[in-house]
């Protein structure tokens, strides 16, 4: 059974870090890995999507990796900023699905 | 990618009542699901809504607690009913545009906030 962990649960840094978060998952064989982020009581703005036969993918400030083999993927946050504050999630599908299994999330603070 | 409208996005619902989500898509999509997120936890998949059939539910959610619909390929609506507290979540509407399953994005509706008294 597919299992998604992250790793910090939570993070409080000053803006101008520069991050990264975790994601583990315990079948390593996946189609793609997902990452969200989710603003307090809102749905999900979708961040980065990687297929499994990348290594990782790149949108602005954002810069996510994927590691199969060992079942993995990084989220790296270059220069973070008090909007970056939010709760980031990995999800992966199940099987050959489009249904995703979610991390237990990260929450993120960034302070000014 | 796809914009999703979800109704409504909050809502204060007495113990016993129904209350029913509708989402709304701004293009035809191949895949639906629905989610719930219980209070300080992840996301978890209630059930696919399939297009002019019965919707395809996970472990733990049954048609009666949680009747679906889906008369065509940009509509669908959740009814959570005969509610209890335990049901104050948010619920959330997910879509796939691509036709292959596992190849593309998939896009959140902005979630509907639910609170049982």
């Amino acid at each position: 059974k597919q299992e998604v962990t992250q790793i910090p649960a939570a993070l409080s840094v000053p803006e101008g870090e520069n991050l990264v978060l975790n994601c583990s998952f315990t079948d390593s064989a996946i189609y793609n890995l997902q990452w969200f982020r989710q603003d307090p009581g809102k749905g999900l703005t979708s961040l980065l999507l990687i297929q499994s036969s990348q290594r990782e993918q790149t949108s602005g400030r954002l810069n996510a990796s994927l590691d199969k083999s060992s079942g993995r993927s990084t989220l790296y946050i270059a220069a973070s900023q008090p909007g970056d504050s939010a709760t980031y999630l990995c999800a992966v599908p199940y099987k050959d699905t489009d249904k995703l299994i979610f991390g237990t999330g990260t929450r993120l603070q960034v302070f000014p | 990618s796809a914009v999703i409208s979800q109704k409504p996005s909050r809502d204060i619902c007495q113990r016993g009542t129904s209350l029913t989500i509708q989402c709304q898509v701004d293009s035809q999509v191949t895949m639906m699901f629905w989610y719930r997120q219980q209070p300080g936890q992840s996301l978890t998949l209630i059930a696919t809504a399939n297009q002019g059939s019965e919707a395809t539910y996970e472990s733990g959610f049954v048609i009666d607690k949680f009747p679906i619909s889906r008369p065509n390929l940009t509509f669908s609506t959740l009814t959570v009913s005969n509610m209890s507290p335990e049901d104050s979540s948010i619920y959330l509407c997910s879509v796939s545009p691509s036709s292959t399953a596992n190849t593309g994005e998939l896009f959140f509706g902005e979630g509907s906030r639910l609170t049982v008294l």
